[in-house]
């Protein structure tokens, strides 16, 4: 089946420790995104990549990084820089070229720092 | 930081009756302007994408309108139902693919 993966679903870590969080598809999609929501707050853009080897930050980027080596794959990783990483963290994807594209959205992975 | 926002927050509807809230966007380097709904649990699913100005889109009870110029998106929901419960998210994306989300609004139905 077609869709958008995100692994792990929940996932914990000690703080000051680099954490990556895993998005792969395969709908052959060119552009993906990284969000991040936080309660009461909508969905903010980390990071997004129209096409392989390029991206460009959000609103949100400091304290992550991310790589776009393939066409399925974008992962974030959240850096001890981040000062808040405890988040809901949504990976998204949609074809470029056509303003009427929508995204589809993978099923997140809520991140606790302890 | 560009803004693009919701309001209400949150609304409380009655079984049956209809409502509608808006989504407000900045128009300069405006490409298109997407809805989408969140239920608990689940994944955020597209509900319109809309480009022109005065566009208007329909999918059942559900529609939505367009106002390029001044920069605002109404949706309109008929005849509420249980399953309608959920966030509706707008979005506001330009020529490079950049994809900016509101805050949404959290949609009650009530028995």
């Amino acid at each position: 089946d077609g869709g958008i993966t995100q692994s792990p679903k929940y996932l914990f870590r000690k703080e000051g420790q680099n954490v990556t969080l895993s998005c792969e598809q395969n709908l052959n999609h060119d552009a993906m995104y990284w969000y991040r929501q936080d309660p009461g707050q909508g969905l903010r853009l980390i990071y997004y990549s129209q096409i392989v080897n390029d991206f460009q930050k959000g609103d949100i980027a400091e304290g992550y990084s991310v790589s776009r080596e393939k066409k399925e794959s974008f992962p974030l990783t959240v850096t001890s820089a981040q000062k808040n990483p405890t988040a809901f963290y949504l990976c998204a994807s949609r074809t470029s070229g056509s303003s009427y594209n929508e995204q589809f959205f993978g099923p997140g992975t809520r991140l606790t720092v302890l | 930081i560009l803004n693009v926002e919701q309001s209400p927050q949150s609304l409380h509807v009655q079984e049956g009756d209809s409502t509608n809230f808006t989504c407000s966007f900045p128009s300069s380097n405006f490409y298109a302007l997407h809805w989408y709904r969140w239920e608990t649990a689940k994944s955020p699913e597209a509900l319109f994408v809309m480009t022109l100005n005065g566009d208007e889109k329909k999918k059942g009870r559900i529609s939505a309108t367009l106002n390029t110029k001044e920069g605002y998106s109404y949706l309109y929901i008929k005849g509420s139902q249980p399953e309608d419960s959920a966030t509706y998210l707008c979005a506001w994306s330009n020529r490079d693919d950049k994809i900016i989300f509101g805050k949404g609004t959290r949609l009650h139905i009530l028995p």
